[in-house]
């Protein structure tokens, strides 16, 4: 159990394009849904806090125009970077933490290059 | 001061060794404590979940909370090569986000 995919596993798109990036929490119902960016041999860095039907809560320094947050239902949350540049080149994962539990589970990440 | 410290390796050690990782945090309104594995390229993979001070034991890893040290620790018995990764520990208060620490690397050799 407590399975959350994430699709694409990986993405390669041109500069000023923008990609959508789906997580699902497969077996169970998640109110709250976290998305994280890692860089190579560093820890997560946590991007933005999104709950069911109400909009993301962003940490400091991230830019909400650039990626937008949607979380449409218990079991989905979307990620979306606008107008992505080299820099935007990243390692994404999210997590989903059940209604029930204070831990989150983490989907596979998605590997964006940005060319 | 970071409010999660781990030491972040890389940590060598020969296949069926006992492993020994520890993460020390400053925050006492902690209460709810974690340790991920992470394999290269993949997602992080909960390991052990335990709230408040105590022991929990799962097959080979044992997870200890010492709230009034602010110490806790993750053991792995008979470690395989394929325990190698990168260990993460983490922990939040209730509602709150997970504060990760930096990650420990770790190496089994066959």
């Amino acid at each position: 159990g407590a399975v959350v995919s994430q699709h694409p596993s990986w993405v390669i798109c041109k500069s000023g394009t923008s990609v959508k990036i789906e997580c699902r929490s497969l077996d169970f119902q998640a109110t709250t849904m976290f998305w994280y960016r890692q860089f190579p041999k560093q820890s997560l860095m946590l991007m933005a806090t999104s709950n069911e039907g109400s909009k993301a809560t962003y940490e400091q320094g991230v830019e909400k125009d650039k990626f937008l947050i949607n979380h449409a239902s218990l079991t989905l949350s979307t990620l979306t970077v606008t107008s992505a540049h080299p820099e935007d080149s990243s390692f994404y994962i999210c997590s989903a933490r059940p209604i029930t539990q204070e831990t989150q589970y983490f989907g596979p990440g998605t590997r964006l290059l940005v060319l | 001061q970071k409010e999660v410290e781990q030491d972040p390796g890389p940590l060598s050690v020969p296949e069926g060794a006992i492993v020994s990782l520890n993460c020390t945090y400053s925050n006492s309104a902690f209460q709810y404590f974690m340790w991920y594995r992470q394999y290269s390229r993949k997602g992080p993979e909960l390991l052990m979940y335990t709230y408040s001070s105590g022991n929990k034991e799962d097959g080979r890893f044992t997870a200890q909370v010492d709230k009034s040290s602010k110490y806790i620790s993750l053991f792995i018995r008979d470690s395989q090569p394929s325990d190698s990764a990168t260990y993460l520990c983490a922990m939040s208060n209730q509602g709150g986000k997970l504060i990760f620490g930096q990650g420990t690397e770790l190496s089994v050799k066959p």
